[in-house]
């Protein structure tokens, strides 16, 4: 039973608008959320976090968006470059931190030039 | 090294065989973590490390399954009589301490298993 969702296998996006790639969970109890990029055979990296006491994070090009009445998240990336294009994973963890991560199966995402 | 290391990156072996992975975390991290990626899914935690002990080792799918930190430092899992439905990246990762914070990931070993 996945508990954490990635509805989305793949999603093309032209360079320079923007890219939204969304998340959904089941477990309430899921408190961290994170989001990491892989590039073909690399480990994944870490990108942005956000904690259930807030609604929004921000870092440069990318902000992360938390409802959690209706236990959904997405990532924003805007403008999209070149390089954006990855596969990317969303994570939860319960207990405010990031030890043992339950991850979605993630989204591809291709910009398009 | 700066990052966390995984050796072999490449593994083929026969059904029935065993296998050893290894991974050295970044230096200084106390929590080390293994996941495994099948084809088409995202990562699946296997088992976590606080230092030498096994904090949590629920995501271990069966006994044939087992990993060791003896030294707190550099980890290995092994896998006895391998079955094809182990063929997966094995992906190592590793935190600064038992707080949260960021996993920092290798680039894993791919295990075929023939």
């Amino acid at each position: 039973d996945q508990q954490v969702k990635q509805n989305s296998p793949s999603l093309s996006v032209q360079e320079g608008r923007i890219s939204i790639l969304n998340c959904d969970y089941t477990n309430s109890m899921f408190d961290y959320f994170l989001w990491y990029k892989k590039y073909p055979a690399e480990g994944p990296t870490f990108l942005i976090s956000i904690s259930s006491i807030k609604d929004k994070n921000e870092d440069g090009r990318f902000t992360v968006f938390l409802n959690k009445s209706a236990k959904h998240l997405s990532l924003h990336i805007v403008p999209s470059q070149p390089g954006d294009s990855a596969v990317y994973f969303c994570a939860a963890s319960e207990g405010g931190g990031a030890d043992g991560l339950t991850f979605g199966k993630g989204t591809h995402l291709i910009i398009q030039p | 090294g700066a990052g966390v290391s995984q050796t072999p990156s490449n593994k083929v072996t026969e059904k029935g065989k065993y296998v050893e992975l290894r991974c050295d975390p970044i230096s200084g991290h106390t929590a080390l973590y293994w996941y495994r990626q099948s084809l088409g899914q995202g990562p699946e935690f296997l088992i976590y490390f606080q230092g030498t002990g096994a904090a949590d080792d629920s995501g271990l799918p069966n006994d044939r399954f087992f990993a060791v930190r003896p030294e707190g430092s550099v980890s290995t899992l092994k896998i006895q009589r391998t079955e094809r439905g182990d063929s997966a990246v094995y992906l190592c990762a590793s935190q600064e301490g038992p707080l949260g914070g960021e996993l920092f990931f290798g680039e894993g070993s791919r295990l075929t298993v023939l």
